[in-house]
């Protein structure tokens, strides 16, 4: 089936490390996007990339890290100067181009808790 | 910059009533619009959208929004609730991203409860 993979669903994070969370998608979509989801305050946009090899910040990018190393893959780390992570992530994936109807498309997302 | 506001966190609705779930977008340019679904501990799902043509949108289970731009408005609804559609629901916006492509700014959600 077609579809986005995010691993794990839940991840607990001691203070002071990194961790990775992983996203796979065979839509073969160009764009790939990462959204950080708190209670309260809808989703906001950590990262995104139009491109392979490709990658921008977007409005909450401190603390967190990216790669584009692959078309289908975008491997999302927080790292240890993240102050708040814990969260609900969500990667996301669109056909790429101009045109700025494209449709989004989500992952299942990951828990991030610190403890 | 684009933006969304959904008026009412909360929304309470008795099973078979309207539904009724508001979002007002600013946006400089024509707006793209959606409307996605979230359950418990899952990702989003795309309800609707509007980009260009008829305002009159309609959706999956049910659902339609109306695009008005004279009151820049993309109110959701569906005509008699359901149980199955007690979740949360997002409005968003499209906009344009450096490198071309397109990024959506979420509102801050609608919970929807369904009751007996």
């Amino acid at each position: 089936d077609g579809g986005i993979t995010q691993s794990p669903k839940y991840l607990f994070r001691k203070e002071g490390q990194n961790v990775t969370l992983s996203c796979e998608q065979n839509l073969n979509h160009d764009a790939m996007y990462w959204y950080r989801q708190d209670p309260g305050q809808g989703l906001r946009l950590i990262y995104y990339s139009q491109i392979v090899n490709d990658f921008q910040k977007g409005d909450i990018a401190e603390g967190y890290s990216v790669s584009r190393e692959k078309k289908e893959s975008f491997p999302l780390t927080v790292t240890s100067a993240q102050k708040n992570p814990t969260a609900f992530y969500l990667c996301a994936s669109s056909t790429g181009g101009q045109v700025s109807g494209n449709t989004i498309y989500f992952g299942e997302g990951s828990w991030l808790t610190v403890v | 910059a684009q933006s969304v506001t959904q008026l009412g966190s909360h929304v309470s609705v008795s099973e078979g009533a309207l539904v009724l779930l508001r979002c007002n977008y600013s946006s400089s340019v024509p707006p793209y619009l959606f409307w996605y679904v979230q359950y418990p501990n899952q990702g989003l799902q795309l309800l609707l959208k509007y980009t260009t043509g008829a305002t009159l949108v309609k959706g999956i289970n049910g659902f339609e929004a109306e695009f008005k731009k004279s009151e820049t408005s993309f109110h959701l609804t569906k005509p008699s609730a359901h149980m199955s559609d007690a979740a949360e629901y997002f409005c968003a916006v499209s906009d344009m991203v450096t490198g071309g492509g397109n990024k959506l700014t979420f509102g801050t959600g609608t919970q929807l409860k369904v009751e007996l």
